[in-house]
């Protein structure tokens, strides 16, 4: 049983560029959430896609988009990067937008 | 004032110590109640939810719910070594505008040394 798969592991980017991370979810799942977690904090919501629709966000401006394909796997871009948007990206999968949700390892983002 | 406050610890034990991890609330709307372990530049590993309020146990853990006092706990008999990590509390609304929106405390960091 396939876990929650996020790419790249890690990524290095310098100020103004934008990035895109991956997410494929939990066999079975249907829904993706993605969390930002600073270094020493706990994870922050930032958007959940459910029928390839964004359904709730979280308190992070629009530089931050999303994008879910009908194979149910999710895209986070990024625009404009700021170095505050250095932390650990974690995508989140559950059934039916449900609140029971499993992680994938994270993308590690560093912003230059 | 944040809705979701955990003490960040460091918290060290020895090996075979009970260890209490809590978390408090502000949200009355919360109703699904989650911990997570993470290890060091891992994602957060789901190890119990409870649904509502009362007891939940599985294995060594134990997961406290009061909602009267908007209070959780998770209890780990028995410690082990392997059992060093950070944990994560979480919380979710039944329904509305934050069903599906996990908002979780800082952490507690946790070292169980032999």
């Amino acid at each position: 049983d396939a876990g929650v798969t996020q790419s790249p592991t890690h990524l290095i980017k310098t100020r103004g560029q934008q990035v895109t991370l991956r997410c494929s979810p939990k066999s079975g799942h249907d829904t993706v959430s993605w969390y930002q977690q600073a270094l020493g904090q706990g994870p922050q919501f930032i958007f959940q896609y459910y029928e390839e629709e964004e359904r709730q966000r979280g308190n992070f401006p629009d530089r931050f988009s999303g994008h879910q394909f009908p194979n149910y796997s999710s895209e986070l871009n990024v625009n404009a990067l700021l170095l505050g948007d250095s932390a650990l990206y974690l995508c989140a999968s559950s059934l039916d937008g449900g609140n029971i949700q499993y992680f994938g390892a994270g993308t590690r983002l560093s912003v230059l | 004032q944040k809705e979701v406050e955990q003490d960040p610890g460091p918290l060290s034990v020895p090996e075979g110590a009970i260890v209490s991890l809590n978390c408090t609330y502000s949200n009355s709307a919360f109703q699904y109640f989650m911990w997570y372990r993470q290890y060091s530049r891992k994602g957060p590993e789901l190890l119990m939810y409870t649904y509502s309020s009362g007891n939940k146990e599985d294995g060594r853990f134990t997961a406290q719910v009061d909602k009267s006092s908007k209070y959780i706990s998770l209890f780990i008999r028995d410690s082990q070594p392997s059992d060093s990590a950070t944990y994560l509390c979480a919380m979710s609304a039944r329904g509305g505008t934050s069903y599906g929106k996990l908002t979780f405390g800082q952490g507690t960091i946790l070292t169980v040394h032999p």
